[in-house]
């Protein structure tokens, strides 16, 4: 089974201010790691994903994460936030089981709150 | 890009009654499809699996007779939950495994279901 931890619930940040998103994840199995931002009563888009390869990884809107294996964290990064980027972001993990993808296991999310 | 389609976006039913949340893949095959149930500022806990054809796989704890799934095409899957209670209100969110296999998950809009 696999377990992510997003250590923050709530992130305020000022805008156009750098901003880092934590997640922690457990699994005794190779992963691929996920990150979705969610605005109020809407589904979840993706804004990147770490398959293999290169640990750091561009998304849409500016973002990007980074791949640690040794400290099994997948941090999410923004260089210069926007007011629109005020939403709930989920960190979330799925176990390679081989023959096909399972389910996603997600954290607890991070509300990023931009303020002006 | 790939592309899900859920409906309806919201529904309020009477207690006791059934209601069916439809989840359509719009221009790619669904294998599988995930059946996801978020609390308010909570996270997305997975319900259920379905695999084109097959009978779902519920996980722990998710009643299979309460909430009945059937993924009959590789473009549609239902999720009803029958005889609905007020406990059931909550946030449904289907996602379908697109094209890339594992590489990839899309999420429907979501279904705000209200029981009364």
């Amino acid at each position: 089974a696999q377990s992510v931890t997003q250590l923050d619930s709530q992130v305020p940040v000022f805008e156009e201010a750098p901003v880092e998103l934590r997640c922690n994840y457990s699994s005794s199995v190779s992963v691929y790691l996920f990150w979705y931002v969610q605005y109020p009563n809407q589904g979840l888009q993706l804004l990147l994903k770490y398959l293999s390869g290169s640990t750091l990884v561009k998304g849409i809107n500016g973002f990007e994460a980074e791949f640690n294996k040794s400290q099994t964290s997948f941090h999410l990064r923004k260089p210069s936030v926007h007011i629109s980027d005020t939403a709930e972001y989920f960190c979330a993990v799925s176990a390679y089981s081989g023959g096909g993808a399972d389910g996603l296991t997600f954290g607890k999310g991070t509300h990023l709150i931009i303020q002006p | 890009g790939a592309v899900v389609s859920q409906h309806p976006s919201r529904v309020i039913c009477k207690s006791g009654t059934s209601v069916k949340i439809e989840c359509r893949s719009l221009d790619f095959q669904a294998t599988t499809m995930f059946w996801y149930r978020q609390f308010p500022k909570q996270s997305l806990m997975l319900m259920a699996t379905s695999n084109e054809g097959s009978k779902a796989t519920y996980e722990q704890g998710v009643e299979k007779d309460k909430f009945l799934i059937n993924h009959a095409s590789l473009t549609l899957s239902t999720l009803t939950v029958t005889s609905a209670h007020p406990e059931d209100s909550s946030f449904y969110i289907c996602s379908a495994r697109d094209g890339q296999g594992v590489y990839g998950y899309t999420f429907g809009s979501g279904t705000r279901l209200t029981v009364v």
